[in-house]
């Protein structure tokens, strides 16, 4: 099944610098690949998500970048505001069939003024 | 709409006793989901359905039990609780997704369970 490791644990950053949170997933079939933000004592919520026919999308401040060949993608997130501290899930998934998420352990991060 | 919603929020339980969390959305979405968080830790999919009458297992199933008797409710029931059952509950419930082109999981508020 599919495996997902998410790096790093914890990221402190300077508020106004960038963010940047990797991914790596095991089963080359997976093509949904969707990051969540939990804020504390929240629930989590879609933040940005990216197709496996797609290298990057970008929101705003906030981008996703995938690289189907080493199996790996990543969030970026530029100008970082107090707001944006928060754990951050990746999170691997195929679109046909089961529909189960199998998500990364989670990365802590916190933007110090 | 209210979204999904989950009760109760908190709970405390002893050693072998019994509960249902409850589940609701109501965005009539086929597909719903229940997962655990425990501590400092990513979401673990315990159990899931993709329409009414239909649940399959997740990745920790062990210990719980689902019922899907309608497209609106996934109560999920553990008997027997046990320390190793402390954490926070998550439900979820998305579109079938052939029909939409993404597929986001809208998450209730959870269910925070301690059993001692």
């Amino acid at each position: 099944g599919e495996n997902v490791e998410q790096h790093p644990s914890t990221l402190s950053v300077q508020e106004g610098d960038s963010a940047v949170i990797k991914c790596t997933y095991s089963d080359s079939a997976s093509n949904y690949f969707p990051w969540y933000k939990q804020e504390l004592g929240k629930r989590p919520q879609l933040i940005i998500d990216i197709r496996s026919n797609v290298g990057e999308k970008k929101d705003q401040r906030i981008a996703v970048t995938l690289n189907k060949t080493a199996k790996h993608f990543s969030l970026h997130i530029t100008e970082t505001q107090p707001e944006d501290s928060a754990v951050y899930f990746c999170a691997a998934r195929l679109i046909q069939g089961a529909q189960k998420l199998v998500f990364g352990q989670g990365t802590r991060l916190t933007i110090n003024p | 709409n209210a979204g999904v919603t989950q009760t109760p929020k908190f709970r405390i339980l002893k050693i072998g006793q019994s509960m249902t969390l409850q589940c609701t959305q109501d965005m009539n979405h086929n597909y719903m989901y229940w997962y655990r968080q425990d501590p400092g830790m990513g979401l673990k999919l315990i159990y899931y359905s993709v329409g009414a009458g239909i649940t399959d297992k997740g990745e920790v199933p062990n210990g719980y039990n689902v019922s899907r008797s309608t497209t609106e409710d996934f109560p999920l029931r553990l008997e027997l609780a046990a320390p190793s059952q402390t954490s926070v509950y998550f439900c979820a419930s998305s579109y079938t997704p052939a029909a939409f082109p993404y597929n986001e999981q809208f998450f209730g508020p959870g269910t925070r369970l301690t059993v001692l």
